[in-house]
């Protein structure tokens, strides 16, 4: 079963606007995970935000988690064609043996010029 | 550095075929992973390795087999293959980080995945 869940599955919009994906998620995590997927690539890692975090920011990156909703969202200020890709949130769950992340289904994000 | 390398990179089988899947990482990772991707189902994980010398099932284990070679290899095999194993398959590695639980729970290193299709 999905640990996590992103909304929207398909965003699409135009060059220098912002991209907002949110990820639900339901059990307690350790830490909440980013990862960019290109067509036909493998993931990327974006960025990592810790269970006692509630903001972590990475260039045109912005996370936030709360932990009393199990959410987090993944904003990308002033999108460029390049940031078209699929969005996907993991969450660890800290099981103290390895990274065993859980990945959610995906946000599809189209920048158009 | 080459990263997380995967071999095949396409693959066809027909239904009861066996194959192996390799993947190599050179950042002297302690873990390795793999995945398996299908539309709308995200990634889901398979087997495990937290370190060398151990191996542990996942979400999706039935009809596969994995050896940690040494440090570096990580193997996925498939003994007989099935339609339903037709898939994008990512191997990836982490390491240990200093402050979080165990030392794990860090960012993963993917490779650029195989394409397996099963007839």
């Amino acid at each position: 079963s999905q640990q996590g869940e992103e909304d929207p599955q398909a965003l699409s919009i135009q060059e220098g606007e912002n991209a907002t994906m949110n990820c639900s998620y339901k059990t307690s995590i350790n830490n909440l995970q980013w990862y960019r997927q290109n067509s036909g690539r493998g993931l990327v890692h974006l960025i990592l935000i810790r269970s006692n975090e509630r903001e972590k920011h990475s260039g045109r990156l912005r996370v936030t988690l709360d932990t009393s909703k199990k959410s987090s969202s993944l904003l990308i200020t002033a999108s460029r064609a390049a940031d078209t890709a699929s969005y996907f949130c993991a969450t660890d769950l800290n099981t103290g043996t390895a990274s065993k992340l859980t990945f959610g289904t995906g946000t599809r994000l189209q920048v158009t010029l | 550095n080459a990263g997380v390398t995967q071999t095949p990179k396409f693959q066809v089988l027909k239904t009861g075929q066996s194959m192996t899947l390799q993947c190599a990482q050179d950042m002297n990772h302690n873990s390795m992973y793999w995945y398996r991707q299908d539309p709308g189902m995200g990634l889901r994980l398979i087997y495990y390795s937290a370190s060398e010398g151990t191996t542990d099932k996942g979400e999706v284990p039935n009809g596969y087999n994995v050896s940690r070679l040494n440090k570096r290899e990580f193997s996925l095999r498939l003994e007989s293959a099935a339609p339903s194993q037709t898939s994008v398959y990512f191997c990836a590695s982490s390491k240990k980080l200093p402050g979080l639980a165990g030392g794990f729970g860090g960012e993963l290193f993917f490779g650029e995945g195989s394409r397996l299709t099963v007839l």
